[in-house]
């Protein structure tokens, strides 16, 4: 079964530093992978996606996110924190049945401070 | 109108009350799902619709009942609900095998 480790639960970065937010797969295939942002009070928000194309993925808001297959590693990067950028993150493996049946992690808590 | 509605966005209810919580989305989507989110965990899928028909069940309690009447709307009926039961009740919806990409704001249940 496919499963995702976040590393950390929680990250706190300044603003305009760089973000670093680990995650891991175990997958016995080659896998889809996601991340999504949660912001206080509200829904998921899809920040990229991997589907076996390219090993560094770009996503929205200046994300991106690099697809390691030999160290079965998937982190999510940005150059330089903003504020807005304080949410969850969740880490995602799709179990791909047909349909999209995610498997999160345990999502880490980014705090931004000024 | 590339969205996810749900309402209500807050619902209190007790353990011997019947409600329904309501998904509606208008992008053709034939796939749409319910994940259940309690505090500070990550969602965790309930059901999946394919074309109005129910494909996937996580081995939800039966007090938990999801309809999808036409390939616009689902609902979740509940009934006899525990405490343990409140969380946030997200809805999100796709087109076949793309990235699920349109979720909901959800709807927060309480249950006393």
């Amino acid at each position: 079964a496919q499963s995702v480790t976040q590393l950390d639960s929680h990250v706190s970065v300044s603003e305009g530093t760089p973000v670093l937010l680990r995650c891991n797969y175990s997958s016995s295939y080659s896998p889809s992978l996601f991340w999504y942002v949660q912001h206080p009070n509200k829904g998921l928000q899809l920040l990229l996606k991997y589907t076996s194309a390219a090993t560094l993925v770009k996503g929205i808001n200046g994300f991106e996110a690099e697809f390691k297959k030999s160290e079965t590693s998937f982190h999510l990067t940005k150059p330089s924190a903003h504020m807005s950028d304080a949410a969850e993150y969740f880490c995602v493996v799709s179990d791909y049945t047909g349909f999209q049946k995610l498997v999160f992690g345990t999502g880490t808590r980014l705090l931004v401070s000024p | 109108d590339t969205e996810v509605t749900q309402t209500p966005k807050h619902l209190v209810m007790g353990m011997t009350n019947k409600k329904s919580l309501k998904c509606e989305q208008h992008m053709g989507h034939r796939a749409m799902y319910w994940y259940k989110q309690k505090a500070k965990k990550p969602p965790e899928l309930m059901f999946v619709y394919s074309y109005e028909k129910l494909s996937i069940n996580e081995s939800v309690p039966s007090r938990f009942s999801p309809e999808c009447p036409n390939s616009s709307l689902l609902n979740l009926h509940l009934h006899a609900l525990q405490p343990e039961d409140s969380a946030l009740y997200l809805c999100a919806s796709s087109q076949g095998g793309e990235a699920l990409k349109y979720f909901g704001p959800g709807t927060r249940l309480t249950v006393l």
